[in-house]
């Protein structure tokens, strides 16, 4: 069975650029999270889905960020326009709700804005 | 709200040596309790978990208790490897927040031959 799915796995831009990155949850289930990964800032959580409405957005850092979920097996993080700052690790993961919890992490997509 | 607290690393052991991690946590309500490792440029794993106090996890010679009295979830290991460097979170769930975990700041673990 396939994990989570991301891409790009990396992705270089230049500051002002839109980036997009995407993500396919595990199939089945039915809460997805947008995390960023920085050395200064540790593990972050952006954002989430259960059953594809965003219940909690606190962690999106600014209104250049966006995500969306228009199905069960696809959902976008978006940031426009880019900044050098924005340069990070971002993960998606998915979850069975009403399950154990646990989540299940993509490979991350590197991004580097120059 | 809910936090997790994990000590500061990175910790260097030698192959063989006796691993422990701690972690403890503070929250409302009856949480779940994970720990989830990360080798050098992946996503995070689930490698154990506990669902309730006194539950022990275990998984690849690694174990936790989950200690409801010291709110505490220290991860353990006999005998490591140079292939267990990388770095582990602690996590919690908290069955009142949804699907949501809350993560300690990770603590890296270099182990050398």
């Amino acid at each position: 069975d396939a994990g989570v799915i991301q891409s790009p796995r990396h992705e270089v831009t230049e500051m002002g650029q839109e980036v997009t990155l995407r993500c396919k949850p595990i199939s089945g289930h039915n809460s997805l999270f947008w995390y960023r990964q920085t050395m200064m800032r540790g593990l972050e959580l952006l954002i989430y889905f259960n059953n594809n409405v965003p219940i909690d957005d606190s962690g999106m850092p600014e209104d250049r960020f966006s995500a969306k979920m228009p199905n069960a097996s696809f959902s976008t993080l978006k940031i426009q326009p880019s900044e050098p700052r924005d340069s990070a690790v971002y993960f998606c993961a998915s979850s069975l709700e009403g399950g154990s919890y646990e989540q299940y992490f993509g490979p991350g997509t590197r991004l580097t804005v120059t | 709200g809910d936090s997790v607290t994990q000590m500061e690393g990175p910790v260097t052991l030698s192959e063989e040596a006796f691993l422990t991690i701690n972690c403890t946590y503070t929250a409302t309500g009856y949480p779940s309790l994970f720990w989830y490792v990360q080798y050098p440029g992946e996503g995070l794993q689930l490698l154990l978990k506990a669902t309730k106090a006194d539950d022990k996890g275990s998984n690849k010679g690694f174990e936790a208790t989950y200690r409801k009295e010291t709110t505490s979830f220290h991860l353990e290991k006999g005998s490591v490897q140079v292939s267990d460097s990388a770095v582990y979170f602690c996590a919690l769930s908290d069955r009142g927040g949804g699907n949501k975990l809350t993560f300690g700041t990770g603590t890296q673990l270099k182990v050398e031959l």
